[in-house]
């Protein structure tokens, strides 16, 4: 099956620390991966995402790098800030599936 | 000009009543999904429709029926509600039920039941 493996958490920084969120994956088939990220009583916002091997996604300042050999999209900051602060879902998607397998969330907080 | 939209936003019920969630969005999207976040955060599909039409059911109890009655909106009912429903239900919608496509998350409908 398909499946998403991302860093338990919960996670605490200070403001201006670099950030890794680890995700590895599992898929019967050739996946399209994303992040998500859900602020404090908010709905999910597509964060970045990477649609075949070796692709990098990246916005606001957050990148990943689709890696096929290691089944890895890990996501990175170099440096965080407070408004960063929110739960991070790894998810993937495969053709013939129809729908997003998320990960269990990483929560991040980022201390003044 | 919200993208997807829920109703309620928040939801407190007794058990074994009937309830429905609706949802709508204005992106002229073909594909439409319901998703469970338990207390964990942790979130699970439950239905998709694209075109108006069932694509997707995962192991949900028949208690939940959703309903497309046009493509812009997909609501979800459900009946004698369980403490175990207690949840927060997010619609979302993307342009076709393609991996590569964006999902596009409406705001949530925490629902409690009591």
């Amino acid at each position: 099956g398909n499946s998403v493996t991302q860093m338990e958490g919960p996670v605490t920084l200070s403001e201006e620390a670099f950030l890794t969120i680890n995700c590895t994956y599992t898929a019967t088939g050739y996946p399209s991966l994303f992040w998500y990220v859900q602020y404090p009583g908010e709905g999910l916002q597509l964060l970045l995402k990477a649609t075949k091997a070796d692709d990098k996604g990246s916005n606001k300042g957050f990148e990943a790098t689709y890696r096929k050999e290691t089944t890895s999209f890990h996501l990175e900051k170099g440096s965080v800030q407070v408004s960063d602060s929110a739960v991070y879902f790894c998810a993937l998607n495969v053709i013939g599936d129809y729908k997003l397998s998320f990960g269990a969330g990483t929560t991040v907080t980022v201390r003044a | 000009d919200t993208a997807v939209s829920q109703t309620p936003k928040y939801l407190v019920t007794q058990m074994g009543n009937d309830k429905s969630i609706k949802c709508e969005q204005n992106l002229g999207h073909d594909t439409m999904y319901w998703y469970k976040q338990d207390s964990k955060k942790f979130l699970k599909i439950m239905f998709s429709y694209n075109n108006k039409e069932l694509i997707i059911n995962e192991t949900v109890p028949n208690r939940f029926s959703p309903k497309s009655p046009d493509k812009a909106h997909l609501n979800l009912h459900i009946n004698s509600l369980e403490l175990g429903d207690s949840a927060v239900y997010f619609c979302a919608s993307s342009p076709l039920p393609s991996p590569q496509e964006t999902q596009y998350f409406g705001p949530g409908t925490r629902l409690l039941v009591l």
